[in-house]
């Protein structure tokens, strides 16, 4: 089965309206990254947290980390109708090079 | 610098044909992971190359499949016998040193959507 899993696996809100994903995973990760994926299109790179990180900040987007429950959340204030895309997390298991996706969320940003 | 670069972005096939995608690294990685994404699925890890290596093809099917990354040009992603289960995005990722940049940063292409008629 994945490493990662999303939740929810959808999910739509008003433009303005702040957004929460979660990630979950299974084994021991170095590193945990968050991407974006818009329609028939490829992967964005948002951010990455280092498995010895709690929290981490890059402009609209606020992702935290607990390892010891295996889970990461993706948070995206002041949404935009821009940010209506599938979003991933992505983790590497130690000893591996090879990332590992979730199902995705899909988020729908409605104006 | 140009990011990754894959070719054809959309690549049609009949049932028996061989489809070929090609990747292009950022200049100076050394480091290519193929990925594919069924629809509504997430990425799934297929196989990591370095130049003339291949290091992990754990996620490749046995049969029909093959990758290379040679001393000069692009990786090569090579399907075989391509039947209509095949269709998906095909995505390349690079990355500069072992396990990508310090964190594993890994660059995606826009991927080559191959449809299988």
């Amino acid at each position: 089965s994945q490493q990662g899993e999303e939740d929810p696996q959808a999910l739509s809100i008003q433009e303005g309206e702040n957004a929460t994903m979660n990630c979950s995973y299974k084994t021991s990760i170095n590193n945990l990254q968050w991407y974006r994926q818009n329609s028939g299109r490829g992967l964005v790179h948002l951010i990455l947290i280092r498995s010895n990180e709690r929290e981490k900040h890059s402009g609209r987007l606020r992702v935290t980390l607990d390892t010891s429950k295996k889970s990461s959340s993706l948070l995206i204030t002041a949404s935009r109708a821009a940010d209506t895309a599938s979003y991933f997390c992505a983790t590497d298991a130690q000893g591996a090079q090879k990332l590992v996706f979730g199902q995705g969320t899909r988020l729908t940003i409605n104006p | 610098n140009a990011g990754v670069m894959q070719n054809p972005r959309h690549l049609v096939r009949r049932r028996g044909q061989e489809a070929r995608l090609r990747c292009s690294p950022m200049k100076g990685h050394s480091h290519v992971y193929w990925y594919r994404q069924l629809p509504e699925e997430g990425l799934k890890f297929m196989v990591y190359l370095q130049k003339e290596n291949i290091i992990d093809e754990s996620g490749m099917p046995k049969e029909r499949f093959s990758a290379e990354f040679p001393k000069e040009g692009p990786s090569i992603l090579r399907i075989q016998q391509v039947v209509r289960g095949d269709s998906a995005a095909y995505f390349c990722a690079s990355s500069p040193l072992e396990g990508g940049t310090p964190n594993n940063e890994q660059f995606f292409g826009p991927g080559t959507r191959l449809t299988v008629l």
